[in-house]
C-alpha cells in the first residue's frame, strides 16, 4: 500500500540548470496534481493531469515550466533555466477519481512527500 | 487576510491540553479541508467538513465552520507529543466547474506539544 512516491526528495541545482522532479501516485490512482510550497507559505495549486493529458495548468508559470505523466511511468515535473526564486517544496498528490466536489466524492488529495529543490 | 489563513502562527502547549487552531477564508467555498505536516513531510489529510455542515468530529479532532463569518476552527483534544506538527487549512472553491483539486491553502499553525 504504498503511498504517492516523489524522488528525488532533495535537489540541489545551479542557475540555469535543469531541474525534474518525478512523482509516481498512489496504485489505482490516475489523477495527478502538483503543489508548490515556497518558504513560510501554504501550498499553491500548480498543474493537475491525467493520464497524457494536461487538464489544468492554471497555477504553473508558463516560462521554464512544464509537466507531463505519460501512459507508462511517473508524472514529471520539469522546471528549465532554475532561478533562486524557484527554490521549494514541490509536492504531488494523486486521488483515483477527478475531485468534484460532489457529494460522492470526498474531495480528498493524497500527497507525497515533496521534493525539496534548492537553487544556489 | 488571505484566503485559508490560521492563527495563530504558533501555539505552544503542554501533553494532555487541548489545541484549538483558527482558520479564515474570504470567497465562498465548497469545503474546508485541514491537513498536518510533519516537519520536512508531506501533508496528511486529516477531516473535511462541507459547506453545509458546522461541525464534524473524527477521534481527538473536532472541527467547525461557520459559513457566516467564513472561519473554521480545528481542535486537538488531549493532546500528545506526537501531534507536534504544522497544521494547515485548505479550501475547496464554490461554483469551479469541478475545480475542487485547486485547493487553497494558508500559511498554517505550527503547534508544539511540550512533554
Amino acid at each position: 500500500n504504498a503511498g504517492v512516491m516523489q524522488n528525488p526528495r532533495h535537489l540541489v541545482r545551479r542557475r540555469g540548470q535543469e531541474a525534474r522532479l518525478r512523482c509516481s501516485p498512489m496504485k489505482g490512482h490516475s489523477h495527478v496534481y502538483w503543489y508548490r510550497q515556497l518558504p513560510e507559505e501554504g501550498l499553491k495549486f500548480m498543474v493537475y493531469l491525467q493520464k497524457e493529458n494536461i487538464i489544468d495548468e492554471s497555477g504553473m508559470p508558463k516560462e521554464r515550466f512544464s509537466a507531463e505523466f505519460p501512459k507508462e511511468g511517473p508524472s514529471i515535473l520539469r522546471i528549465q533555466q532554475v532561478v533562486r526564486g524557484d527554490s521549494a517544496a514541490y509536492f504531488c498528490a494523486s486521488s483515483r477519481r477527478a475531485v468534484a466536489g460532489t457529494a460522492t466524492n470526498t474531495g480528498e488529495l493524497f500527497f507525497g512527500e515533496g521534493s525539496r529543490l534548492t537553487v544556489l | 487576510s488571505q484566503q485559508g489563513e490560521e492563527d495563530p502562527q504558533a501555539l505552544s502547549i503542554q501533553e494532555g491540553e487541548n489545541a484549538t487552531m483558527n482558520c479564515s477564508y474570504k470567497t465562498s467555498i465548497n469545503n474546508l479541508q485541514w491537513y498536518r505536516q510533519n516537519s520536512g513531510r508531506g501533508l496528511v489529510h486529516l477531516i473535511l467538513i462541507r459547506s453545509n455542515e458546522r461541525e464534524k468530529h473524527s477521534g481527538r479532532l473536532r472541527v467547525t465552520l461557520d459559513t457566516s463569518k467564513k472561519s473554521s476552527s480545528l481542535l486537538i483534544t488531549a493532546s500528545r507529543a506526537a501531534d507536534t506538527a504544522s497544521y494547515f487549512c485548505a479550501t475547496g472553491p464554490l461554483n469551479s466547474g469541478g475545480s475542487n483539486y485547486k485547493l487553497t491553502f494558508g500559511k498554517g499553525t505550527l503547534l508544539t506539544v511540550n512533554p
